[in-house]
């Protein structure tokens, strides 16, 4: 089983502020790695999928970098808004087809 | 949502009974996967198919069994319902997001199982 970290578990950020939070992973037999945003009573919804060192990704005021050789993805919200409360789920795997993820980061905005 | 179904989408049983939760998709995507929802365990992947007939198992298979008889449906089966299996199932499947072009998992609404 792929040892995947996300950290924080939880994180609270006021209105407007900017925020990150980290996905580790182990950096051999590195394939793809998925970004998942996930609201509260609804389904999860894809971000991102990255799959080259060095990798930016942006959709909005979310952005995501990814480093293979260290084996870490950060994701970027930049001025928090209260839409942006969810959970962030992160999916690096040696595999295209066994999609696991990690437990999420849960990010509360504060208005 | 992006064709994707499942039913039921309650479900309360009781320990011991057999319990079957349906996936079916329009997409006629190649992958399909069922994941569970626990607090503090965010999603864990219980089963995957990678075509019809062709399945593996996930990070918590035991207790689940499924079957992939053709392409557009995936079940989930609970043999014999424990309380430990209560939850919220999701099934997804994978294909190329319009948007952005990559192979992404596009998830279905959730199934509520409770087993008392």
């Amino acid at each position: 089983i792929l040892n995947v970290e996300q950290s924080p578990q939880s994180l609270h950020v006021q209105e407007g502020d900017s925020t990150n939070f980290t996905c580790s992973f182990p950096s051999s037999n590195f394939y793809a790695l998925h970004w998942y945003r996930w609201e509260t009573a609804k389904s999860p919804e894809a971000l991102f999928v990255m799959t080259l060192n060095g990798d930016e990704k942006k959709k909005g005021r979310i952005s995501a970098t990814l480093n293979t050789k260290e084996g870490y993805s950060y994701l970027y919200i930049k001025g928090s808004q209260p839409e942006d409360s969810a959970t962030y789920l992160c999916a690096p795997g040696p595999r295209d087809d066994k999609i696991i993820f990690g437990k999420g980061t849960r990010l509360h905005i504060l208005p | 949502d992006a064709g994707i179904t499942q039913s039921p989408r309650h479900k309360v049983t009781e320990t011991g009974t057999p319990v079957t939760l349906r996936c079916h998709q329009t997409e006629n995507h190649r992958y399909m996967y069922w994941y569970r929802q626990d607090p503090g365990h965010g999603l864990r992947l219980i089963h995957y198919s990678y075509g019809v007939k062709d399945t593996d198992k996930g990070e918590v298979s035991d207790g689940y069994s499924v079957s992939r008889s053709k392409t557009e449906d995936f079940l989930l089966t609970l043999e014999s319902a424990t309380s430990s299996q209560t939850s919220v199932y999701f099934c997804a499947i994978r294909g190329q997001s319009v948007l952005s072009g990559a192979n992404v998992l596009t998830f279905g609404a959730g199934s509520r199982l409770t087993v008392l």
